[in-house]
């Protein structure tokens, strides 16, 4: 079974559509991220959620907002969407009870706007 | 504003000898530090970690090493599988701040 999943893997859409990429975790875990993995590998935090409150909030565009119905899920929805954002989007998930804390990737959706 | 650097985005090792990655970083303040190993179309894999209060941290042939007054850390993977190509990434968090490399692309030539 998939611990984290998301759909879709592939997304092509033209500039100035709205799009949206789901998550959703089987996990049990009480955290959710989205990273973004742009043309230079870097992989960077966007938001996260801790039992449907959002707790990290970097410096992204208001196109993009977060959405979690329940601990679940969190889908990432982008307005207006611009070239700018091809990029790899990664969700991910996490219990503060793990040692670490570490994460949980789910396979990336590769956004593509023309 | 990147707090934690790989600065070598590609590493090759020959099958059996040992791989080192090196990850650097400038905020004094991380509680733990994180390796993750990607394969290609798929997400990040936890792979091992180290807390600030310690100076290293092994789980079979990978082992982690912690430099507090270098801000340095490294991954020693011996002896190296064709099956670890990937690329690593190190990651550092202090609450629920993450921070990511670039990653290091390692190649095993069999």
């Amino acid at each position: 079974d998939t611990a984290v999943s998301q759909t879709p893997k592939y997304l092509v859409t033209q500039m100035g559509n709205d799009k949206s990429i789901k998550c959703e975790q089987n996990l049990g875990h009480d955290t959710m991220y989205w990273y973004k993995q742009d043309s230079k590998k870097f992989l960077k935090i966007m938001f996260s959620y801790n039992n449907k409150e959002l707790i990290i909030n970097e410096t992204v565009p208001n196109r993009f907002s977060p959405k979690s119905p329940d601990k679940a899920h969190l889908n990432l929805h982008i307005n207006s969407l611009e070239l700018g954002d091809s990029a790899v989007y990664f969700c991910a998930s996490s219990h503060r009870q793990l040692t670490y804390n570490e994460q949980f990737f789910g396979p990336g959706t590769r956004l593509t706007v023309l | 504003d990147q707090q934690v650097k790989q600065n070598s985005p590609s590493l090759s090792v020959q099958e059996g000898r040992i791989s080192i990655l090196n990850c650097d970083y400038t905020n004094s303040m991380f509680d733990y530090f994180l390796w993750y190993k990607k394969y290609p179309a798929e997400g990040p894999t936890f792979l091992i970690s180290i807390s600030s209060i310690k100076d290293k941290n092994e789980d079979g042939r990978f082992t982690v090493f912690l430099n507090k007054s270098a801000k340095h850390l490294s991954l020693h993977i011996v002896p190296s599988q064709p099956g670890d190509s990937a690329v690593y990434f190190c990651a550092a968090t202090t609450g629920n701040q993450f921070y990511f490399g670039t990653g290091t692309s390692l190649t095993v030539i069999p």
